[in-house]
């Protein structure tokens, strides 16, 4: 069974700064995604950013890239300048590329915090 | 912008009760997924459910959950007799059929006293 860990409870960064969040998943599989959440105060949860695990370049959404390191099987989360609406929750979750439920299986969760 | 709608946002209920949460997914998606978050602990797949059927179910979703979608619009979560553990935020996601993710409602979180 595939497994996601994030070893890091809690982080703080100051605003406008760079912060690197870590995740690192168990699978024997080759083909799947890899995704980071955020969930803010509003309880919603919103994607952040998404990989796909034959892709060997990291993906990007505007401040937020991904290091994605397949052999190692890790997949942590940089946020460049920092901004006081990004203090939140962050799921990191897997999903199987052959699994037809699409479900995913999620981390426990880090909590950014965000010093003004 | 289109998004999934969980109702209510909080609902209290008495252990033995029967609870009823409710979505509205997106409405072109055709794949449903209740998840489960215990305060403080991980997100947790409980079901997902395509073409009126549950397509795949977790070792949690037991013979008390049961899902349904009663008129093409809802998507509803039943519990029929809570327990004190099944105090949660109940998620709600839908996917499209071409999409590779699938989107969030807000969650309710369901206290049971």
């Amino acid at each position: 069974a595939q497994t996601v860990t994030q070893s890091q409870p809690e982080m703080s960064v100051q605003e406008a700064e760079t912060v690197t969040l870590s995740c690192t998943y168990d699978t024997s599989e080759s083909d799947y995604y890899l995704f980071w959440y955020k969930q803010p105060p509003s309880r919603q949860m919103i994607l952040v950013i998404r990989q796909e695990a034959y892709k060997q370049q990291n993906a990007t959404e505007n401040r937020f890239s991904v290091n994605f390191q397949k052999a190692a099987k890790s997949f942590s989360l940089k946020i460049s300048d920092s901004q006081l609406g990004d203090a939140a929750m962050y799921f990191c979750a897997y999903r199987s590329a052959g699994d037809s439920s699409y479900k995913l299986i999620f981390g426990s969760g880090t909590r950014l915090l965000v010093r003004p | 912008e289109p998004e999934v709608t969980q109702t209510p946002s909080h609902q209290v209920t008495q252990m033995g009760q029967e609870v009823i949460l409710r979505c509205v997914p997106i409405s072109n998606h055709l794949y449903f997924y209740w998840y489960r978050q215990i305060l403080g602990q991980k997100v947790e797949f409980l079901v997902s459910f395509y073409n009126n059927e549950i397509s795949e179910k977790s070792e949690i979703f037991d013979d008390q959950f049961s899902v349904e979608r009663p008129d093409g619009s809802n998507f509803t979560l039943k519990i029929r007799s809570t327990k004190l553990e099944d105090s949660a935020m109940y998620f709600c996601a839908s996917r499209g059929m071409r999409s590779t993710e699938a989107f969030f409602g807000q969650g309710t979180r369901l206290t049971v006293v």
